[in-house]
């Protein structure tokens, strides 16, 4: 099955300095990646859609000078939380598809949790 | 934005029973997807049922769909103290791709 890694799986900073979150597609090659945020006991919070080689579109009220998202190749985005603060805290995960069309299924990272101190 | 809303919260019970959870939804859809997430892990897919469709099976899996009440259920039959997770639907849209999720039900599986 599709693999999609997250690295790191853990990250403690300190208030205000830069974080890069990297999600990789190992067997397959993703049109499209997609990064959510999700809180403690709560739900998944699309932030932001990435396709390969072009800017990434942002949900509503995400700031996208505070989370740089680069899509270089198609295994690989990169999600840097600049400037984190501890509001930021947060379980970040990554999702994969081949096409980034509603009939296609999303494979999902294991998260990456930050911790903003 | 989130659309769908799941129902229970929460849900505890005894190793080989059933578990039932519900998921409703506001808009139109393309498919409907349901997912597991371990405590701090994560999401796992476990099925997809399209528009069209209004049950699909896989192994101890049961997801029916019913577009006119605009909802969703999951059912897990005979479960196991590995079903303890928590359990989420998400909607993909009939005009775009992204998936909008909803709250979750927390499953705990007595042994």
């Amino acid at each position: 099955g599709a693999v999609v890694s997250q690295h790191p799986s853990w990250v403690i900073c300190k208030s205000g300095t830069s974080v890069k979150i990297e999600c990789r597609s190992l067997d397959f090659q993703a049109t499209t990646m997609f990064w959510y945020r999700q809180f403690p006991k709560q739900s998944l919070m699309l932030m932001a859609t990435s396709n390969e080689g072009s800017k990434a579109t942002y949900e509503q009220g995400v700031e996208k000078d505070k989370f740089l998202i680069n899509h270089a190749s198609l295994t690989l985005s990169t999600l840097t939380v600049t400037s984190a603060h501890p509001e930021d805290s947060s379980f970040y995960i990554c999702s994969a598809s081949l096409g980034g069309g509603p009939q296609e299924t999303q494979y999902f990272g294991p998260g990456t949790r930050l911790l903003v101190l | 934005s989130q659309q769908g809303e799941e129902d229970p919260q929460a849900l505890s019970i005894q190793e080989g029973e059933n578990a039932t959870m519900n998921c409703s939804y506001k808009t139109s859809i393309n498919n409907l997807q349901w997912y597991r997430q371990n405590s701090g892990r994560g999401l796992v897919h476990l099925i997809l049922i399209r528009s069209n469709e209004r049950e699909k099976h896989s192994g101890r899996l049961r997801v029916t769909l019913d577009t006119s009440k605009k909802s969703s259920s999951l059912l897990i039959t005979a479960s196991r103290a590995a079903d303890t997770a928590s359990y989420f639907c998400a909607t993909a849209g009939s005009n775009d791709y992204k998936l909008s999720f909803g709250a979750g039900t927390t499953v705990t599986v007595r042994a």
